[in-house]
């Protein structure tokens, strides 16, 4: 059974940072490209960043680039995303997503971040 | 950018009902659109890929159509379980994106 399990979340203060996990099982996680994706309070979903199966090249939504990194250790089965210069319009529920040809069939249950002083 | 519009923004359906839900994108994404479903409190679970293809598990009252900028998500008889957000995605050019939603609530 494919799981993502992210953790990491929390409370951070303006210009903070903070480092997001997802741990993956039940696949063979280094075939995959996988996709942070996330969800503001009562909004929409909006794609974050994406890192290939080598972790040699990574995509992000423009309002990120320059603050967030995303990363994995294919031997931990692990995808991370270090958040820095963090701003209110970053808080969230950030999800990990399996992709496949840019269709995420698996999601994790999402992670929150709150951005506030 | 690819701009996705999903309209209309809330659909009030009686259970047993049709519901038709529309996305436009702002030029031509082929058929690389995908259809996922939302409730609260849950991550989104992927309903159609390739615009009209069934996803493992997903029953068949769900419907895809559509190519090009123009879009279809049809529910043929809607079931209590079927109340929620839906959102399109496409995955044909960077930066990914996503419609703004269509609700589906109880009439």
């Amino acid at each position: 059974e494919v799981q993502l399990v992210e953790s990491g979340g929390g409370l951070v203060q303006p210009g903070g940072s903070l480092r997001l996990s997802c741990e993956a099982s039940g696949f063979t996680f280094s075939n995959y490209w996988m996709s942070w994706v996330r969800q503001a309070p009562g909004k929409g979903l909006e794609w974050v960043a994406n890192v290939k199966q080598d972790g040699g090249d990574n995509y992000y939504v423009d309002s990120v680039k320059g603050r967030f990194t995303i990363s994995r250790d294919n031997a931990k089965n692990e995808l991370y995303l270090q958040m820095n210069s963090l701003r209110a319009e970053d808080t969230a529920v950030y999800y990990c997503a399996r992709v496949e040809r840019g269709i995420y069939e698996y999601w994790g249950q999402g992670v929150l971040v709150t951005v506030s002083s | 950018e690819i701009v996705m519009t999903q309209s209309p923004a809330t659909l009030s359906v009686s259970p047993g009902e049709r519901a038709t839900l529309s996305c436009r994108a702002s030029q031509s994404v082929s058929s690389n659109l995908t259809w996922y479903q939302q409730k609260p409190g849950q991550a989104p679970r992927l309903l159609i890929y390739d615009a009209s293809t069934r996803a493992t598990g997903i029953p068949a009252r769900f419907s895809g159509s559509g190519s090009g900028t123009e879009f279809t998500l049809t529910i043929s008889s809607l079931q209590s379980e079927d109340f929620a957000v839906y959102y399109c995605h496409q995955y044909n050019k960077w930066p990914w994106t996503f419609g703004q939603g269509t609700k589906v609530e109880i009439k």
